[in-house]
């Protein structure tokens, strides 16, 4: 299957600064790319949708200014939590969906393998 | 407000039987239904998926039944090995947003 990575898997930060998260398709152009926070024993949220080019749009109750997301290429996307604080703390995960393929849109979309973010 | 639900946190099995995950959802405008399987600070990997214009789909040893009057859907793995011992995460389509549930952790015992 399609991979996709994230650079770092685990981030221990302090209070007050700045992390940043990136999230690559490896093998394929992904016009879309997903990020999702999973807290403890809780299902996957989606926290915003990034489109190649365009600016991100956000879930209800995301902070944009707060969790900045850059998709300046078809491979790559990046999460920046700015002003970090404890309760970021979270594990944050990327997907990817492939762009038109034969005229028919793809819905499949693959994971990247996660990040832990620590904020201490 | 959860529009994808597993209500069982956690199911064991004995290796060789046959594993029932169950998922229920409120939004009948949902078109597209996925299994996830998570391991351990990994991401989820697509296990198998199904239209809301079917009511069965079969992948080797997973089978996903969608029954769209009750809005319900489970996947059946059998059968069971240790290796299946995940999360596993249903998730339904509407639109561009994926909706996921909570997820069920499955142990199969050797």
């Amino acid at each position: 299957g399609a991979v996709v990575s994230q650079h770092p898997s685990w981030v221990i930060c302090k209070s007050g600064t700045s992390v940043k998260i990136e999230c690559r398709s490896l093998d394929f152009q992904a016009t879309t790319m997903f990020w999702y926070r999973q807290f403890p024993k809780q299902s996957l949220m989606l926290m915003a949708t990034s489109n190649e080019g365009s600016k991100a749009t956000y879930e209800q109750g995301v902070e944009k200014d707060k969790f900045l997301i850059n998709h300046a290429s078809l491979t790559l996307s990046t999460l920046t939590v700015t002003s970090a604080h404890p309760e970021d703390s979270s594990f944050y995960i990327c997907s990817s969906r492939p762009g038109l393929e034969n005229s028919v849109v793809s819905y499949e979309q693959y994971f990247g393998p996660g990040t832990r973010l620590t904020v201490t | 407000d959860q529009q994808v639900k597993q209500n069982s946190p956690s199911l064991s099995v004995q290796e060789g039987r046959i594993s029932i995950l169950n998922c229920d959802y409120t939004n009948s405008m949902f078109d597209y239904f996925l299994w996830y399987k998570k391991y351990p600070a990994e991401g989820p990997t697509f296990l198998i998926s199904i239209s809301s214009i079917k009511d069965k789909n079969e992948d080797g040893r997973f089978t996903v039944f969608l029954n769209k009057s009750a809005k319900h859907l489970s996947l059946h793995i059998v059968p069971s090995q240790p290796g299946d011992s995940a999360v596993y995460f249903c998730a339904a389509r509407f639109g561009n947003q994926f909706y996921f549930g909570t997820g069920t952790s499955l142990t199969v015992i050797p």
